[in-house]
């Protein structure tokens, strides 16, 4: 199946300053990309997604691109501020079969933003 | 606030007890999906159900099951608990089938804390 790596683990950054979180997949048909924004004793909340016809989109300081061919995609969160703490998950959703519509997750990164 | 609302919200039970986990998915959508959040794993997909019907298996236990009522409330049921099945428990939900080029956007609920003592 679909195999999703997320990297950092951990970043911090100073407020104001930008945070980029990247994500790969493993699965050539995969064509639904959701990041997710988790706080503490939360559940997940989509924040921003792109699906494979589009190559970049924009939601206010929020901005996620998508490289098809070198099969990876990444979030990018411009003057950041405390309340972007959290935990951001990117995942990949693949039409496949029995797979259909299931979301492959990656292990999170833990976005810390300091004042 | 989702829409999607899980009840309870925080579970302690003992090793080899049985639990129920409820899940109202949002107003109109007929997809539900259930997720297990652990430490080690992340976010593992476990069950999808459709309408009323399983749509998709990911790596859910065989002491695991889960079903989706005509209303389209769902219920996952742990069985014979262990140790290791403490974990976040998120239930989400989508609009429609993907199979017909719904928008598989799915809105995840606060989730259940299950803790096995």
């Amino acid at each position: 199946g679909e195999n999703v790596e997320q990297h950092p683990s951990t970043l911090s950054v100073q407020e104001g300053d930008s945070a980029v979180i990247k994500c790969t997949y493993s699965d050539s048909a995969s064509n639904y990309f959701p990041w997710y924004k988790q706080e503490l004793g939360k559940g997940p909340q989509l924040i921003i997604d792109i699906r494979s016809n589009v190559g970049e989109k924009k939601d206010q300081r929020i901005a996620v691109t998508l490289n098809k061919t070198a099969k990876h995609f990444s979030l990018h969160i411009t003057e950041t501020q405390p309340e972007d703490s959290a935990v951001y998950f990117c995942a990949a959703s693949s039409p496949r079969g029995s797979t259909l519509g299931r979301l492959y997750f990656g292990r999170g990164t833990q976005l810390t933003v300091w004042p | 606030d989702s829409g999607v609302t899980q009840t309870p919200k925080h579970l302690i039970t003992a090793t080899g007890q049985r639990v129920t986990l409820r899940c109202s998915p949002r107003s109109g959508d007929l997809s539900v999906y259930w997720y297990q959040q652990s430490l080690d794993q992340g976010l593992q997909f476990l069950i999808q159900y459709y309408n009323g019907e399983e749509r998709a298996k990911g790596n859910i236990l065989e002491r695991f099951s889960a079903q989706q009522f005509p209303d389209l409330h769902s219920e996952l049921n742990l069985s014979s608990l262990e140790l290791g099945d403490s974990a976040l428990y998120f239930c989400a939900s989508s609009a429609g089938d993907e199979g017909v080029r719904a928008k598989n956007i799915q809105y995840f609920g606060a989730g259940t804390r299950l803790s096995v003592l």
